[in-house]
């Protein structure tokens, strides 16, 4: 079975500073991807990021970046230029094979971005 | 133009009702699911259709019963509620066996029974 942990339960970051959020994954399949969800107090879930795990290269969007650790199964979020706007709970998801059905998420962390 | 949208948004009901859940995508995707979050954010799949058939359920109890008229609807229909259905229940949809299998959210349905 896939599990996702995400070790750190909250955060808080000064406006305009730099946070890594913490996942770490276990799973024996080969090919699979990795999501970093944002949930606002408004509750949408929102994608903020994505990586295939055949992919070597860490995704970026924008001031959001991903450091994928293949062989240590980790798979964190780094956040530059915190925002105001980026206070959210935030997932680490999981979904593997042909279909890529079914998500699996991690616990979540709420980030606090500080003014 | 709403993706996903899921009906109503908010559900405030009595133990041992009968209640259902709407969700719609125009997206045009084949397989849409259903997920709970718990009181502590926990978010867990319950189901999932492609093509209006079954093909994911995860150990939901059986008053749980959704239904697909066709892939763009999936609803959740939940007899003799209970205090432990009190919760967010999201709907997403995706288009299955394209890459990169990113997921969309509709806005949530937070049932409260009372």
């Amino acid at each position: 079975a896939q599990t996702v942990t995400q070790s750190q339960p909250e955060m808080s970051v000064q406006e305009a500073e730099t946070v890594t959020l913490s996942c770490t994954y276990d799973t024996s399949e080969s090919n699979y991807y990795l999501f970093w969800y944002k949930q606002p107090p408004s509750r949408q879930m929102i994608l903020v990021i994505r990586q295939e795990a055949y992919k070597q290269q860490n995704a970026t969007e924008n001031r959001f970046s991903v450091n994928f650790q293949k062989a240590a199964k980790s798979f964190s979020l780094k956040i530059s230029d915190s925002q105001l706007g980026d206070t959210a709970m935030y997932f680490c998801a999981f979904a593997w094979g042909s279909s890529g059905d079914k998500l699996t998420f991690g616990t979540g962390t709420r980030l606090a971005v500080r003014p | 133009d709403t993706a996903v949208s899921q009906t109503p948004k908010y559900l405030v009901t009595q133990m041992g009702n009968d209640k259902s859940i709407k969700c719609e995508q125009n997206l045009g995707h084949d397989t849409m699911y259903w997920y709970k979050q718990d009181s502590k954010k926990f978010l867990k799949i319950m189901f999932s259709y492609n093509n209006k058939e079954l093909i994911i359920n995860e150990t939901v109890p059986n008053r749980f019963s959704p239904k697909s008229p066709d892939k763009a609807h999936l609803n959740l229909h939940i007899n003799s509620l209970e205090l432990g259905d009190s919760a967010v229940y999201f709907c997403a949809s995706s288009q299955a066996r394209s890459l990169p299998y990113e997921q969309y959210f509709g806005p949530g349905t937070r049932l409260t029974v009372t």
